[in-house]
């Protein structure tokens, strides 16, 4: 089955602590996607990656750290300078040209306990 | 700046209506618009895909427009049922990254 896994599915973290978010696809995409959303709003984008080994700053990428290694792999670190990281996470990836549809994983629910 | 809203933000139907939920976007030079559905506490499900050449897609009960030199996009849903109770997202890719609208969750009544 193609498509994208996020894990884990829920996540707590302590204060001070860095977490790494796991996001794997086997669609042989090229772009690959870290969005944030927040309750009553819409998804916010953290880091993006266009090919493996290099990678863009989104809107809200303070605190927050990426790696694209391998073409299917784009885990997301929340580092603890992001001082406010309770948030649903979601990750997404893309084919490259015109005919762009993007696919979602299921998400990863962070809690700072 | 490249913004996305959708109007309504809620919506409540009862089942069998058609409705019509509308995206607005302000920069025009769009490669796709997609749709998606969010259920609770789930990732998002692509409904339909329009690339910036088209004026239409059609899935099912689904109908997406757009008209590119307006900035608009609808999705039409067709006599309503109440699985399709859920929030709808469009989302605007311009090249680089998809921008995303807010939402409108759309409740369906029995």
């Amino acid at each position: 089955d193609g498509g994208i896994t996020q894990s884990p599915k829920y996540l707590f973290r302590k204060e001070g602590q860095n977490v790494t978010l796991s996001c794997e696809q086997n669609l042989n995409h090229d772009a690959m996607y870290w969005y944030r959303q927040d309750p009553g709003q819409g998804l916010r984008l953290i880091y993006y990656s266009q090919i493996v080994n290099d990678f863009q700053k989104g809107d809200i990428a303070e605190g927050y750290s990426v790696s694209r290694e391998k073409k299917e792999s784009f885990p997301l670190t929340v580092t603890s300078a992001q001082k406010n990281p309770t948030a649903f996470y979601l990750c997404a990836s893309s084919s490259e040209g015109s005919y762009t549809e993007a696919f979602f994983g299921q998400g990863t629910r962070l809690t700072v306990v | 700046k490249q913004e996305v809203t959708q109007i309504p933000a809620a919506l409540s139907v009862p089942e069998g209506e058609n409705l019509v939920l509308n995206c607005s976007f302000t920069d025009s030079a769009i490669y796709n618009l997609q749709w998606f559905r969010q259920d609770p506490g789930k990732g998002l499900t692509s409904l339909l895909l329009i690339q910036s050449s088209q004026r239409e897609q059609t899935s099912g009960r689904l109908n997406a427009s757009l008209d590119k030199s307006s900035g608009r996009s609808t999705l039409y849903i067709a006599a309503s049922q109440p699985g399709d109770s859920a929030t709808y997202l469009c989302a605007v890719d311009y090249g680089q990254n998809f921008v995303f609208g807010p939402g409108t969750r759309l409740s369906v009544l029995p």
